[in-house]
């Protein structure tokens, strides 16, 4: 079945870069996207990939997708402490409907001054 | 645009209780869906709504209803609230139903079931 896992916490100093990492187990047709969630916030969506892609870049963040290996990561250049929040990754399968996504069960961001 | 809205923000219930949670957006969205957010845990789909009139349930619909009378509202009623309720709900929307699309989420309800 479905699966998308990710670690819970990372620690970063500002200024530096964080990379939020997260595995997938299901089919090679899928969409795959990065979520934050701020304290007493609902989810904003960060950007996402289609898993025919490699890479997709937009301003600091980076998605890198190893296919092979059903990696995906979120690399945030320059983290602020701004970026300070919960990561979360979600797989929606081709075929399925937008709304039936697969959660991650999300990774903490902290960014140390 | 408001975009999602939900109200209330926090609720305290009663074991027994009934209360219902309510969530409207105002982008004319045909797809809208509840998920529930537990700790440690990524986000689990209860009850979704592919237009007026039209609901279907999720993953985890026990103890739950939903209604959809209108493209803005789609409330979220619990008829007797658990302990294991105890959770912050999301309301979702998205302009169309495929993969891909995105959905915009609420702000959350956080719920305590005492």
């Amino acid at each position: 079945g479905e699966d998308v896992e990710q670690s819970l916490f990372l620690s970063v100093r500002e200024g530096d870069s964080s990379v939020i990492n997260c595995t997938y187990t299901d089919s090679s047709s899928t969409y795959l996207y990065w979520y934050k969630q701020e304290p007493g916030a609902g989810l904003q969506l960060l950007t996402y990939i289609f898993s025919n892609m490699d890479m997709k870049q937009d301003q600091r963040l980076t998605v890198l997708l190893n296919k092979k290996d059903k990696h995906l990561s979120l690399r945030i250049a320059d983290t602020q402490t701004g970026d300070s929040a919960i990561y979360f990754c979600a797989e929606n399968l081709v075929g399925d409907s937008s709304y039936k996504l697969i959660f991650g069960s999300g990774t903490r961001l902290l960014v140390r001054p | 645009n408001a975009g999602v809205t939900q109200t209330p923000k926090f609720q305290v219930l009663k074991t027994g209780q009934s209360m219902t949670l309510q969530c409207a957006q105002d982008m004319n969205h045909e797809y809208m869906s509840w998920y529930r957010q537990d700790p440690g845990m990524g986000l689990r789909l209860i009850h979704y709504s592919v237009g007026a009139g039209i609901t279907d349930q999720g993953e985890v619909p026990n103890g739950y209803n939903v209604s959809r009378s209108t493209t803005e509202d789609f409330p979220l009623r619990l008829l007797s609230a658990a302990p294991s309720q105890t959770s912050v709900y999301f309301c979702a929307s998205s302009h169309a139903g495929g993969a891909g699309e995105t959905q915009y989420f609420g702000p959350g309800t956080r719920l305590l079931v005492l």
